[in-house]
């Protein structure tokens, strides 16, 4: 039973394009996150979501925008993508304010060319 | 600014050594850090994971060092096995407690852990 999802997997797609990662969570969190892994697998927190509201937004371009219609999905949307955009993005769930750790999805390896 | 550096980058290890991983830090708020281990082609897991109101914390064959007034800690892996070749992320963050930090996790830049056999 899959606790942290993402879809696609893989995404590959060219320069302009607009493209969107879904994932879900089935741990019955009320906190969702969107990291970012670069080449060199530096992590880094873009966006977090408690209970379908922002809490944490981490200087990402405007171009990226989360969506959070549930509390068990947390989706993540990308306008004209760009080059520098290629990375694995993560989802990831925790309890806010019961628990800290933090529940990470399998990712998605996006490539722009 | 890199608020978590962690160190070595890479490091081999012979199956039954220990293997040492050292994080410092710059923010005096940080007080839940957390390491976590990453598979090729998988999410980071939560390994172990430390307060400071302890200065060690083991979990099996997993140690969690910390130095309150150094502003570092540091993993250990005792009998290194071929399993826990992987990639270890040390992070920080604010206190959870009362949702101040929001779980805003640093990491730093992670260590490339290979256990030859």
């Amino acid at each position: 039973d899959t606790a942290v999802s993402q879809t696609p997997k893989y995404l590959v797609t060219q320069m302009g394009n607009d493209k969107s990662i879904k994932c879900e969570q089935n741990l019955g969190h009320d906190t969702m996150y969107w990291y970012k892994q670069d080449s060199k697998k530096f992590l880094k927190i873009m966006f977090s979501y408690n209970n379908k509201e922002l809490i944490i937004n981490e200087t990402v371009p405007n171009r990226f925008s989360p969506k959070s219609p549930d509390k068990a999905h947390l989706n993540l949307h990308i306008n004209s993508l760009e080059l520098g955009d290629s990375a694995v993005y993560f989802c990831a769930s925790s309890h806010l304010l019961t628990g800290d750790e933090q529940y990470f999805g399998p990712g998605t390896r996006l490539t722009v060319t | 600014q890199q608020q978590v550096k962690q160190s070595p980058q890479s490091l081999i290890v012979q199956k039954g050594g220990i293997s040492i991983i050292n994080c410092a830090y710059e923010n005096t708020a940080f007080d839940y850090f957390p390491w976590y281990q990453q598979f090729p082609g998988k999410g980071p897991a939560l390994l172990i994971a430390i307060r400071p109101d302890v200065s060690e914390k083991k979990e099996g064959r997993f140690t969690i060092s910390f130095n309150k007034s150094a502003k570092q800690f540091s993993l250990h892996i005792m009998d290194s096995q071929p399993g826990d070749s992987a990639t270890y992320f040390c992070a920080a963050s604010p206190s959870n407690a009362g949702g101040t930090s929001y779980g805003k996790l640093t990491f730093g830049q992670g260590t490339i852990l290979t256990v030859h056999p």
